[in-house]
């Protein structure tokens, strides 16, 4: 079964600029979940999609957008980047629903690495 | 502050040494608690996963929950050098809605040398 991919996985853009990244989840995962890692601030929630309706929303501006399609493939948007937006970007798949012995493990993917000049 | 608050070290042990990972947490909603692993360049992967106060054991882990001093531990026996990594801790609350929203701890970086 394949993993969690995501394009692309390095990334150099200036300030200002937008970018998108892509997640592929793991087949029949329904819910995708980004987050950003950063030396300082550790792995902070984004968002998560479930079902192509946002289920879940972190502590972000509103710069920070994402959105799920109809095959749970996710994008997320950051507009007008700014210099403390470079971190690695990480998305995690999950069923996304219980089950009577589910923990609804989240599978991360490698993550894209972002800087910002 | 934080809500989960986690030592990010650095820590180098011998092999064969008995390793303690440790966070507090603040937040009482919190449940289900989870420890994950992170090689360099990789993303996390998850070791182990606990919901109940107590321990629980997975060959050299054993995962340790006391929700009374909102308090997560792991423990690593018999390291090896191939146990180098950052561990995580990670929580979030329960059901509903909140199944794709884990909060996490800075992460623990350490070293296991030969």
């Amino acid at each position: 079964k394949a993993g969690v991919t995501q394009t692309p996985r390095y990334l150099i853009k200036t300030r200002g600029q937008q970018v998108t990244l892509s997640c592929s989840p793991i087949s029949g995962h329904r819910s995708v979940s980004w987050y950003q890692q950063t030396p300082g601030q550790g792995l902070q929630f984004l968002f998560e999609y479930f079902s192509e309706t946002q289920r879940n929303k972190g502590n972000f501006p509103g710069r920070f957008s994402g959105r799920q399609f109809s095959n749970s493939r996710s994008e997320m948007n950051v507009s007008t980047l700014e210099l403390g937006d470079s971190a690695l970007y990480l998305c995690a798949s999950s069923l996304g629903t219980s089950g009577r012995a589910s923990i609804n493990e989240q599978f991360f993917g490698p993550g894209t690495r972002l800087t910002v000049l | 502050q934080k809500e989960v608050e986690q030592d990010p070290g650095p820590l180098s042990v011998p092999e064969g040494a008995i390793v303690s990972l440790n966070c507090t947490y603040s937040n009482s909603a919190f449940q289900y608690f989870m420890w994950y692993r992170q090689y360099s360049r990789k993303g996390p992967e998850l070791l182990m996963y606990t919901y109940s106060s107590g321990n629980k054991e997975d060959g050299r882990f054993t995962a340790q929950v006391d929700k009374s001093s909102k308090y997560i531990s792991l423990f690593i026996r018999d390291s090896q050098p191939s146990d180098s990594a950052t561990y995580l801790c990670a929580t979030r609350n329960a059901g509903g809605t909140s199944y794709g929203k884990l909060t996490f701890g800075q992460g623990t970086i350490l070293t296991v040398h030969p």
